[in-house]
């Protein structure tokens, strides 16, 4: 099983600073098969990012994906008050689909 | 808009089988990959397994055995049953549709998931 470890755990942020979230696999994973959600309390997750960097329909540009092989990254150019939220990533590479134990992004 | 909305106890007790539905609106349940996804403070974010109306399945190898996964298309929804709950199985349960992408023709996986339901609490307890 492919275990995905994000960091940090809480990343304590302003509006309209810059926030970088971390997924590190235990294993490689094909970029395609890397995505990225936002869970609001009380909510569902929200699916942001798919394939490591397309944005998911409806997502606005300041959110964006990037990375390869065990390292990716989801960074938020400039929080919006909308965008304090816990974020996971999920990887699908292989079975069973895993997801990793998510960052907080609480306002400062 | 395509919607999902979970259905089913949400008290059970240890032994008992949980069984719940989601029903698939504005979308037909034979055009997708159909998923159940847990969530506990305890484990996180758990994928429980996918289910596709030619029988297809895949499940978690840490439920595998005591989960099961089928579709009704007549009703446009799709079901989950786990066996011999314990508290261990207290979640909040998701159906969420597997993501598949459009354009000119051509359908590509997104390999994630694209639309959830608003989520059911399940609680195990004696």
């Amino acid at each position: 099983e492919v275990v995905l470890t994000q960091s940090p755990g809480t990343l304590s942020l302003s509006p309209g600073e810059g926030a970088t979230l971390s997924c590190r696999a235990s294993q490689s994973v094909p970029r395609t098969r890397l995505a990225w959600y936002q869970q609001k309390p009380g909510q569902a997750p929200r699916l942001v990012i798919y394939g490591a960097s397309s944005r998911a329909t409806g997502i606005p540009d300041r959110f964006s994906g990037s990375g390869s092989g065990t390292d990716f990254t989801l960074t938020i150019s400039r929080l919006e008050p909308e965008d304090f939220a816990v974020y996971f990533c999920q990887q699908f590479g292989s079975s069973p689909l895993t997801f990793g134990g998510g960052t907080k992004v609480e306002i400062k | 808009q395509v919607q999902l909305q979970e259905s089913g106890p949400g008290l059970l007790k240890p032994s008992e089988t949980l069984s719940l539905t989601c029903t698939v609106s504005d979308v037909s349940i034979t055009s997708y990959y159909w998923n159940w996804i847990r969530q506990s403070p305890e484990k996180g974010l758990e994928w429980i397994g996918y289910v596709h109306h030619s029988g297809n399945t895949d499940y978690n190898p840490s439920l595998n055995s005591r989960v099961t996964m089928s579709v009704d298309t007549s009703k446009n929804q799709f079901s989950l049953k786990l066996t011999s709950v314990s508290a261990a199985d207290t979640a909040v349960y998701y159906c969420a549709r597997w993501g598949v992408s459009c354009s000119g023709g051509t359908c590509s996986d997104l390999h994630a998931f694209d639309i959830w339901g608003q989520g059911t609490m399940v609680t195990v307890s004696s």
